[in-house]
């Protein structure tokens, strides 16, 4: 069955560390591999995606992910954390063959927190 | 949120009412969805849509019923059948292409006592 994992509920961060999100997926073959943040009561904002190519993908407000293949996994990171980060982060997967419309399956999310 | 309006953004209903859930885009996308957001539980798909007139079951689709009149619309409503509607709504929209992502409505937060 395709899934996704987002191991921890919950994140804490100083403002200007470094921060990782991290996510792990089962699916058939290479999927397609998003990054989404949640602000309170607001929808799913897009930051990035990996299709194909370089491991290494840079995305909106300084995010970037790198796609491993071999520990199926595709953590999202950020040189320096603001608090203005501080959100609910969901990583999703997308089967490349067995498309089902376009279907995207989420991680259950991550919150993130960065204090001051 | 892109060019996807959702109404109303709070919805309060008593239980054994249907309610509708509007969801409107304005991307020319063919395809939209409905997720249900709970906490701790990510999204769940209840419906999509890959072309007007057509649609699809989701994951969750009990207790839920749509229709794709119109491009820019799909309506998502929430009948006296579906045993917990509380939760948050999302609507998507996204290009028939593949691996393209997808573009979230602001959500709406049905309430049902």
């Amino acid at each position: 069955a395709q899934s996704v994992a987002q191991p921890e509920d919950q994140v804490n961060v100083a403002e200007g560390n470094p921060l990782t999100v991290k996510c792990t997926y089962s699916v058939s073959g290479n999927p397609y591999l998003f990054w989404y943040v949640q602000y309170p009561n607001r929808g799913l904002q897009f930051l990035l995606k990996y299709i194909t190519g370089d491991n290494l993908v840079k995305g909106s407000y300084g995010f970037e992910a790198e796609f491993n293949k071999s520990q199926t996994s595709f953590h999202l990171k950020k040189p320096s954390a603001l608090v203005s980060d501080s959100a609910l982060y969901f990583c999703a997967v997308r089967d490349r063959i067995y498309n089902q419309g376009g279907k995207l399956i989420f991680g259950q999310g991550t919150e993130l927190s960065v204090k001051p | 949120d892109g060019g996807i309006t959702q109404s109303p953004k709070y919805l309060f209903r008593k239980e054994g009412q249907n309610v509708t859930l509007s969801c409107e885009q304005n991307l020319n996308h063919d395809a939209m969805y409905w997720y249900r957001q709970d906490p701790g539980q990510g999204l769940r798909l209840i419906y999509y849509s890959q072309i007007v007139n057509d649609f699809q079951k989701g994951d969750i689709a009990e207790g839920y019923s749509v229709s794709r009149e119109k491009k820019e619309s799909f309506p998502l409503t929430v009948t006296s059948a579906q045993k917990n509607p509380t939760a948050f709504y999302l609507c998507a929209s996204s290009n028939s292409g593949t691996a393209l992502e997808q573009y979230f409505g602001p959500g709406t937060r049905l309430t049902v006592t």
